[in-house]
């Protein structure tokens, strides 16, 4: 069973950083290339970030170019998002999810998410 | 940026009612858009992808059809467990953008 869960949400300050991960496990995770999507409180989807199984390709939402980094680590199934200069729009509940089929290109499909981790920007 | 609209933003229906729910790109996108469901404190759950092709476990009520800009999503006879936002999301260039979601609510 395709498990994925995300920590490492808080309540931070305006400009500050937070790192989230994102535990895999039930699959082989470097087969599978994986995306971090956001939900403000309230509002929509976001597609935010992607990257490919052997963590060549990272894509990015124009909203958090140069701001954010996806990585990964395959020998620890996990995925990570690196937020820096967090600003308050940035506040959401984030999830990892997972590209349906084990392919070298990035899809952006989400076929099994996580439950999500809150983000919090505020002063 | 591909621009992704849905109509209409928010839907009454009954149980039993045809419903189908409507994604236009602001361009062509072939057939590369996805349509999942989110039910409230819920994570998204993948219904459709590549316009049509059903994820597993996902009842056959449900289908996707259309290319190019505009895309739809049908369910074929509501079920109570059905009312909930369902989001396009577009996978045909980077960045994947999603449209702003339909709230289907019980009539």
């Amino acid at each position: 069973e395709v498990q994925l869960l995300e920590s490492g949400g808080d309540l931070v300050q305006p400009g500050g950083s937070l790192r989230l991960s994102c535990a895999a496990s039930g699959f082989t995770f470097g087969s599978y290339a994986m995306s971090w999507v956001r939900q403000a409180p309230g509002k929509g989807l976001e597609w935010v970030s992607a990257i490919s199984g052997s963590g060549g390709t990272t894509n990015y939402a124009d909203s958090v170019k140069g701001r954010f980094s996806i990585s990964r680590d395959n020998p620890k199934s996990t995925l990570y998002l690196q937020m820096n200069r967090l600003r308050v729009e940035d506040t959401a509940v984030y999830y990892c999810a997972k590209d349906p089929s084990p392919i070298v290109v990035v899809t952006a499909i989400g076929a099994d998410w996580g439950q999500g981790t809150l983000v919090t920007v505020s002063s | 940026d591909i621009q992704m609209t849905q109509s209409p933003s928010s839907l009454s229906a009954s149980v039993g009612d045809r419903v189908t729910i409507t994604c236009r790109a602001s361009q062509s996108i072939a057939t590369y858009l996805n349509w999942y469901q989110q039910k409230p404190g819920k994570a998204p759950k993948l219904l459709i992808y590549a316009a049509s092709s059903l994820q597993s476990g996902v009842p056959s009520r449900f289908s996707g059809s259309g290319s190019g800009t505009d895309l739809t999503l049908t369910i074929s006879s509501l079920q109570p467990e059905d009312f909930a936002t369902y989001y396009c999301q577009q996978n045909y260039i980077s960045p994947y953008t999603f449209g702003q979601g339909t709230k289907l609510e019980i009539k």
